[in-house]
C-alpha cells in the first residue's frame, strides 16, 4: 500500500536558518505530493502541493520538488521564522488505476521549532 | 472565510459509552472526511462521504458509524468507547473530490477514562 516517511524530528533552529524536512513516499501509480502544516491547537492546513513529476510547489517561503526518481518530496525554506515553528505532515494521494476520493495517506510528521 | 466546524471541541467520556461528534464542513463542499489523530501520531482516515454516500472507508472500528445529511453535515458515532479511542478526530471538507486539498477543521479532543 502506499506510505509516507518523513524525517524524525524534533527539529530545533534559530531564525533565519535553513530547512529541510526529509520525506519519502512509496505508492503505485503518479500519486499527489502534499505538504500540511499544522500549528498549536489547530487543525492541519495545506502548504504546498505539487501533482507530477518535476513540479515545484511553494508558498509562504516554503518549497518541495517532485522527484520520481528518487521518489522524494522534500520540503525546503531558506530562511525561517519563529512562527514557522509547528509540526509539518507530508502526504500522497494516490491515484493507482482509479480514483482514491481524496484520501490522504500522512507521514509521521516533524515538529519544528525556531528560536529567536 | 467559513471554516470547518466542529463540535464539541472537547469530549470527556468513561469505557464502554458512547460519543457523538459533529462536522460542517464549509458551504458548498461535496465532500467530508473523518482522520483520527493518536497523541504524536499523524491522521489516520477513517471515513469519507461524497454528496451523503460514503465514498471510502480506512482503518475505522466497527464500532464506530458515521453519515452524511441532507445538509451535508456529517456524524461521527463512537460506541462502547475503549480507552485507545482517546484521540483527536478532525473532520475535513473539500469542494471537489478527489483533488488533495483537504479544509481541517480545529478538531474535537476526546478523553476516554
Amino acid at each position: 500500500g502506499d506510505s509516507v516517511t518523513q524525517m524524525e524530528g524534533p527539529v530545533t533552529l534559530s531564525e533565519e536558518a535553513f530547512l529541510t524536512i526529509n520525506c519519502t513516499y512509496t505508492a503505485t501509480g503518479y500519486p499527489s505530493l502534499f505538504w500540511y502544516v499544522q500549528y498549536p491547537g489547530e487543525g492541519l492546513q495545506l502548504l504546498l502541493k505539487a501533482t507530477k513529476a518535476d513540479d515545484k510547489g511553494s508558498n509562504k517561503g516554503f518549497e518541495a520538488t517532485y522527484r520520481k526518481e528518487t521518489t522524494s518530496f522534500h520540503l525546503e525554506k531558506g530562511s525561517v521564522q519563529v512562527s514557522d515553528s509547528a509540526v509539518y505532515f507530508c502526504a500522497l494521494l494516490g491515484n493507482a488505476g482509479g480514483t482514491s476520493y481524496g484520501k490522504l495517506t500522512f507521514g509521521q510528521g516533524t515538529i519544528l521549532t525556531v528560536h529567536p | 472565510a467559513a471554516g470547518v466546524i466542529q463540535s464539541p471541541r472537547h469530549l470527556i467520556k468513561e469505557k464502554r459509552e458512547t460519543a457523538t461528534l459533529k462536522c460542517y464542513p464549509i458551504p458548498r463542499h461535496d465532500t467530508v472526511y473523518w482522520y483520527q489523530q493518536g497523541p504524536g501520531q499523524d491522521p489516520q482516515f477513517l471515513i469519507s462521504f461524497y454528496e451523503k454516500m460514503q465514498s471510502d472507508k480506512g482503518s475505522i472500528p466497527d464500532r464506530f458509524s458515521a453519515q452524511q445529511f441532507s445538509d451535508y453535515h456529517s456524524e461521527l458515532n463512537m460506541s462502547s468507547l475503549e480507552l485507545g479511542d482517546s484521540a483527536l478526530y478532525f473532520c475535513a471538507s473539500s469542494p471537489t473530490l478527489n483533488t488533495g486539498e483537504l479544509f481541517f477543521g480545529e478538531g474535537s479532543r476526546l478523553t476516554v477514562l
